[in-house]
C-alpha cells in the first residue's frame, strides 16, 4: 500500500470557520492530488500540486486554497468553511505523468462535515 | 472536453454470476490513459488497472477482465463468478496524456450488489 496518511480522518466544524486538511506522503512521489467525492458527482479535482510550492487548480477550486512546502506534505484549506463543503475528502499521489508512472493512489480520505 | 459516463449507477446479482461494468469516454487527445478503481463499503480507493490508448489488448486478471474499444470509445470490466467481496463502487476514470498532471477525471461511478 503508498504510504499516504490524511488527517484529520473525520471533521465537524461550523459554518465560516477556517479548516486544513492534511495529506502526508512517505513515497517521495512528485504529485500530489485533492479531490471531493459527493454523490452523483464521483471524485472531482480541487487542486493538485506537481513539485514544492508548485501548485494549480483543478475543477472545483472556488474556495479552497492548498499549500506545499516540504515533498511529503500537501495542505487543504478551507478560508472559511460552508455548507457545500461538505463532502469527502481524498488525497492522491503519483510518481510523474505519462507513461509507466502516472497511477494515482489514494489516501483513506476524510469525511467533513460543515454544519 | 473530457468526459466518463458510467450510466449503470446500481446492479445486483446473485453471488457465482458474471456481471458487467460499462463505461464510455470522450475525448480529444490521442494519447490518453484509462482506470478502473473500485471503493469498497471501508471507503478507500483501491486502483484495479490503467490501459493507455494505444494498447488495446484485452486484459485479464484472476475473476476480472478489462475488454477496451476505442471505436466505441468504451472501457467495460467484467466481473466472473462474483462474490460477496466485489460489493463495492466502481469507478472508471479518464486521463489525457498532454501536458500537464494528467489529472483524473471520474465518472459517477457503480455500485455493485452481490448477493449471497
Amino acid at each position: 500500500d503508498a504510504g499516504i496518511t490524511q488527517s484529520p480522518r473525520h471533521k465537524v466544524t461550523e459554518t465560516g470557520t477556517p479548516v486544513t486538511l492534511r495529506c502526508h506522503q512517505t513515497e517521495n512521489h512528485r504529485y500530489m492530488y485533492w479531490y471531493r467525492q459527493d454523490p452523483g458527482h464521483g471524485l472531482r479535482l480541487i487542486h493538485y500540486s506537481y513539485g514544492v510550492k508548485d501548485t494549480d487548480k483543478g475543477e472545483v477550486s472556488d474556495g479552497y486554497s492548498v499549500s506545499r512546502s516540504k515533498t511529503e506534505d500537501f495542505l487543504l484549506t478551507l478560508e472559511s468553511a460552508t455548507s457545500s463543503q461538505t463532502s469527502v475528502y481524498f488525497c492522491a499521489i503519483s510518481e510523474q505523468p505519462g507513461a509507466a508512472k502516472n497511477i494515482q493512489y489514494f489516501g483513506a480520505g476524510t469525511r467533513l462535515s460543515v454544519l | 472536453a473530457q468526459k466518463v459516463t458510467q450510466a449503470q449507477t446500481e446492479i445486483s446479482v446473485v453471488e457465482k454470476e458474471d456481471v458487467t461494468l460499462d463505461c464510455v469516454y470522450e475525448t480529444r487527445d490521442t494519447t490518453y490513459y484509462l482506470f478502473w478503481y473500485k471503493q469498497p463499503p471501508s471507503g478507500e480507493l483501491v486502483f484495479l488497472i490503467r490501459r493507455n490508448s494505444f494498447d488495446e489488448q484485452n486484459e485479464i486478471s484472476g475473476r476480472y477482465s478489462w475488454n477496451f474499444q476505442k471505436s466505441t470509445s468504451s472501457f467495460n470490466f467484467t466481473i466472473t463468478a462474483s462474490q460477496v467481496v466485489d460489493s463495492a463502487v466502481y469507478f472508471c476514470a479518464l486521463s489525457e496524456g498532454g501536458t500537464g498532471a494528467n489529472n483524473l477525471f471520474f465518472g459517477t461511478g457503480t455500485r455493485l450488489t452481490v448477493i449471497p
